[in-house]
């Protein structure tokens, strides 16, 4: 299995700020993903984050709105820029461990005022 | 591209009654399934998977199994409690070494006493 802590829990932010993200797993994995869930939506995924090279977005999804850092095999984090109210989500870090079991972290409520 | 399309919500049931919430996929190759759980305030737990045809998934009352020929995996409890409240998510795991998941919309469960 795998716990997964993410901080913030939740945050209240203005628009046109940033919030980082930190997802931290507590055994080393090779891919760590990141999912939103709009209010009242299913999850879906921005981007999976490889250690070593870059990020791989969905489309939707860039860089320079979602940067993410992946220093090592147990740390990841997303940052959502510019803020505007219409990223108020929940936004979910994930790994998966053996062959396809996932785990996720308990989420990062946003409201953007 | 994969996807899941799970039926409506919300479902309300009294105490005791039987539940069935399907779910169908499009999916390349041969996928796992899951059934997550996201119960009010609390992260995505899962509640039991499929690897491959035929399998059937089972945890705490709920049962699934994996249909390739309808390419089906319902979910089914023979007598609901109160405390199944909750959102349930069906998904499929990546094939050709994708990873990542693709979620149903979620179907929200209520279960009067």
């Amino acid at each position: 299995s795998a716990v997964i802590s993410q901080k913030p829990s939740r945050d209240i932010c203005q628009r046109g700020t940033s919030l980082t993200i930190q997802c931290q797993v507590d055994s080393q994995v090779t891919m760590m993903f990141w999912y939103r869930q709009q209010p009242g939506q299913s999850l879906t995924l921005i981007a999976t984050a490889n250690q070593g090279s870059e990020a791989t977005y969905e489309s939707g999804f860039v860089i320079d709105k979602f940067p993410i850092s992946r220093p090592n095999l147990t740390f990841s984090t997303l940052t959502v820029s510019n803020m505007s109210p219409e990223d108020s989500s929940i936004y979910l870090c994930s790994v998966v461990k053996g062959d396809t079991e996932a785990f996720f972290g308990q989420g990062t409520r946003l409201t953007v005022v | 591209g994969n996807s899941v399309t799970q039926m409506e919500g919300p479902v309300t049931l009294s105490e005791e009654a039987f539940l069935t919430i399907n779910c169908t996929y499009t999916a390349t190759g041969y996928p796992s399934l899951f059934w997550y759980v996201q119960y009010p305030g609390e992260g995505l737990q899962l509640l039991l998977k499929a690897t491959k045809a035929d399998d059937k998934g089972s945890n705490k009352g709920f049962e699934a199994t994996y249909r390739k020929e309808t390419t089906s995996f319902h979910l089914e409890k023979g007598s609901v409690q109160v405390s199944d409240s909750a959102v349930y998510f069906c998904a499929l795991s990546g094939t050709t070494g994708r990873r990542a998941l693709t979620f149903g919309s979620g179907t929200r469960l209520q279960v009067q006493p």
